[in-house]
């Protein structure tokens, strides 16, 4: 079966310091992945996007992923976090026969000053 | 101003009612979605329609029903059979060849 796992529930960093969101996808094929990111009582925002070619992604806001074949990842970074970069971050990969997203649990950043 | 609305942002509804929560595209995307999401968990897939006059059920779709009459129109309604419905609604399209989903600001069931 289809899977994604974000392992980390709750991350805390303090501004100004780097910041990397584990993302692991258990599917068949590689799937189209997907950072998206939401504030409280808010729909989702799409942060960038993977789906073939170079494994390093540029999202908006700062932020990249880099996708790793042999470890079924694609982890979230920022070399620099800004307290507005508090929020839940989703991890979805794309099931490509429904054309629809699969997400994992979500991982709360919070950024202290 | 192009994009996606939800109504309304909150709504409550006593048990034994069925109620409709509304997702409005203008972005001419083909495809439109709908999820839950509740606390701590991320968002799971009730029913999604591919292009206009079709529709198929999602991982959770029991309890839960749509209709696709209008390329900008997706509405979900809320059964009564739907044993726990207290949750945030979220609605995404999906457009051309981008294969990227946009999503909707949602929409906040509350049972009472």
């Amino acid at each position: 079966a289809q899977s994604v796992t974000q392992p980390d529930i709750h991350i805390t960093v303090s501004e100004g310091a780097s910041l990397e969101l584990r993302c692991n996808y258990s599917y068949g094929a590689t799937p189209y992945l997907f950072w998206y990111v939401q504030s409280p009582g808010q729909g989702l925002q799409l942060l960038l996007k993977y789906f073939s070619g170079d494994t390093l992604v540029q999202g908006i806001k700062g932020f990249e992923a880099e996708f790793k074949r042999s470890q079924s990842s694609f982890n979230l970074r920022k070399p620099s976090v800004h307290w507005s970069d508090a929020a839940e971050y989703f991890c979805a990969p794309m099931d490509t026969g429904r054309r629809a997203l699969t997400f994992g649990s979500g991982t709360r950043l919070q950024v202290q000053p | 101003d192009g994009g996606i609305t939800q109504s309304p942002k909150y709504l409550f509804r006593k048990e034994g009612q069925n109620v409709t929560l509304s997702c409005e595209q203008n972005l001419n995307h083909d495809a439109m979605y709908w999820y839950r999401q509740d606390p701590g968990q991320g968002l799971r897939l009730i029913y999604y329609s591919q292009i206009v006059n079709d529709f198929q059920k999602g991982d959770i779709a029991e309890g839960y029903s749509v209709s696709r009459e209008k390329k900008e129109s997706f509405p979900l309604t809320v059964t009564s059979a739907q044993k726990n419905p207290t949750a945030f609604y979220l609605c995404a399209t999906m457009g051309g060849s981008a294969d990227t989903q946009y999503f909707g600001p949602g929409t906040r069931l509350t049972v009472l």
